[in-house]
C-alpha cells in the first residue's frame, strides 16, 4: 500500500490564526517530507524529518513549525501566515533520506491565507 | 550544479496519438538517479519510474515507455495511444546519489513539468 494521507484537503485560514496540517503513512517509511508547490511551479522542500528527527529546514521562515509525532505522523503547524504562503502544501515519505529511494506522495492540502 | 530541462511547457494532443515528453539533465556526478513524476488536476504527484545512472536500459510499463541515454543526458518518457486520463503535470526529477542532508546539495531536483492536455 503506496498511500500517504493529508488532512484537510482544504484550508482557508487569517492571518492571525494557528491551524495545523497532518500527514500520515502506514508504509514503514523512515523519512518524511514537507514541500510547498505554487500554481505551475515544482514543489519547493521545505523540511525533511529522518528517524523522527529534523534533518532538513530549506530555510523556511518560523511561522511554520513542523513536526513528528511518530514514524507514521508528521504534522505541519501554522501561525501568522501571510497571503503569498497560499499555496499547496505536498507531504511525502521515502524509504529513507537516502537519495536513491523514491517519495511517494499525499493528495495535498489547498492552503489559502486571507 | 545539477539541473533538469523540460523544455516543453505544454503539449496538447488528440486521443490514440503518441507523445514524447522531454526531459534533459546536468550533473558532475557518476552515480544518480531519476525520476518521473505525474500531477493530474487533482493535486497528488504519482510516482512513475526511478531509473539509476547505471541502467540505460529502456523501461515499458503498458502505454508508458521511458529511453534513458546517457550519451545526450536525456531521460524521455513516451506515452503510447494517449488517453485523456494521461491529461496532467508531468515532472522529471534528478537527485544526486548519497544521503541528503542538511548543508549539501543532495535533494531532488525537479525540472519545471510538461502541462499534457489529451482531448477527446
Amino acid at each position: 500500500d503506496t498511500e500517504v494521507t493529508q488532512t484537510p484537503k482544504h484550508l482557508v485560514m487569517g492571518m492571525t490564526n494557528k491551524k495545523s496540517l497532518k500527514c500520515e503513512q502506514h508504509m514503514g517509511h523512515r523519512a518524511m517530507y514537507w514541500y510547498k508547490q505554487k500554481a505551475k511551479k515544482p514543489p519547493e522542500l521545505m523540511f525533511v524529518y529522518s528517524y523522527e528527527k529534523l534533518s532538513i529546514n530549506e530555510s523556511v521562515p518560523s511561522r511554520f513549525s513542523p513536526e513528528c509525532p511518530n514514524s507514521s505522523l508528521l504534522n505541519l503547524h501554522l501561525h501568522a501566515l501571510q497571503p503569498e504562503d497560499s499555496a499547496l502544501y505536498l507531504c511525502a515519505s521515502s524509504q529513507g533520506q537516502t537519495t536513491s529511494y523514491e517519495q511517494y506522495f499525499g493528495p495535498g492540502t489547498r492552503l489559502t491565507v486571507t | 550544479a545539477q539541473k533538469v530541462t523540460q523544455a516543453q511547457t505544454e503539449i496538447s494532443v488528440v486521443e490514440k496519438e503518441d507523445v514524447t515528453l522531454d526531459c534533459v539533465y546536468e550533473t558532475r556526478d557518476t552515480t544518480y538517479y531519476l525520476f518521473w513524476y505525474k500531477q493530474p488536476p487533482s493535486g497528488e504527484l504519482v510516482f512513475l519510474i526511478r531509473r539509476n545512472s547505471f541502467d540505460e536500459q529502456n523501461e515499458i510499463s503498458g502505454r508508458y515507455s521511458w529511453n534513458f541515454q546517457k550519451s545526450t543526458s536525456s531521460f524521455n518518457f513516451t506515452i503510447t495511444a494517449s488517453q485523456v486520463v494521461d491529461s496532467a503535470v508531468y515532472f522529471c526529477a534528478l537527485s544526486e546519489a548519497g544521503f541528503a542532508g542538511a548543508g549539501n546539495n543532495r535533494k531532488l531536483i525537479w525540472g519545471l513539468g510538461t502541462s499534457l492536455a489529451v482531448n477527446p
